[in-house]
């Protein structure tokens, strides 16, 4: 069945930088949902891009959706301790595995 | 708070029992998703209800089962535990049936087997 990628695992940065993770699938998303999981928490959701090229944008966070939809980003610009957390893509109850960030003080 | 209530929060039984989780959705909200995440991982989607009926199936064993009920409360069964059973169970709901609507997470069940 459909599957969604998403890399990288796991990603260590140290606040203040930059932090993206990308979502891919094999077959063309009608839309793609971005959930955040704080550790020990459940997972929340971000926000949803359906259109071909898709850029939103929530503060720090810069969403895109890729022209041919099959591919996705999230971007976080000068990381905080508070974007500690696993941030998951989805499409239509299929998740990505998480990235795991981690921000050092 | 997401709305969605999920009980009970921790549940620590042992091989071969059988459990039930219980998950009330958001008020208005009729699509109920059951998930399972073990330790440090993903979020696999078990299955879906929409407004009492079945719509979709995930990666369930066939010693798992659920229903939704008439005032859209559901219910995870868990039979023949298995300790690799033990996971966090979350409970989802949205609106509508399709996969556009924003899913709302409850706090999740963790159930341990000893």
């Amino acid at each position: 069945g459909q599957q969604v990628m998403q890399i990288p695992q796991y990603q260590h940065v140290q606040e203040g930088e930059d932090f993206t993770t990308y979502c891919n699938s094999s077959t063309t998303l009608s839309n793609i949902q971005w959930y955040k999981q704080r550790p020990g928490g459940h997972p929340v959701f971000l926000i949803q891009l359906v259109k071909s090229g898709e850029v939103k944008k929530q503060k720090r966070l810069t969403f895109q959706f890729g022209e041919a939809k099959k591919n996705s980003s999230l971007h976080i610009t000068a990381t905080q301790t508070t974007d500690v957390g696993t941030y998951f893509c989805g499409n239509d109850m299929r998740f990505g595995a998480g990235t795991r960030l981690t921000v050092k003080p | 708070d997401s709305g969605v209530t999920q009980t009970p929060k921790h549940l620590i039984t042992a091989t071969g029992q059988r459990v039930t989780l219980r998950c009330s959705p958001r008020s208005g909200d009729l699509s109920v998703y059951w998930y399972q995440q073990s330790l440090d991982q993903g979020l696999q989607f078990l299955i879906h209800y929409y407004n009492g009926e079945e719509r979709a199936k995930g990666n369930i064993l066939e010693r798992f089962s659920a229903q939704q009920f008439p005032d859209l409360h559901s219910e995870l069964n868990l039979s023949s535990l298995e300790l690799g059973d033990s996971a966090l169970y979350f409970c989802a709901s949205s609106v509508g049936a399709a996969g556009y609507q924003p899913q709302h997470f409850g706090d999740g069940t963790r159930l341990s087997i000893l």
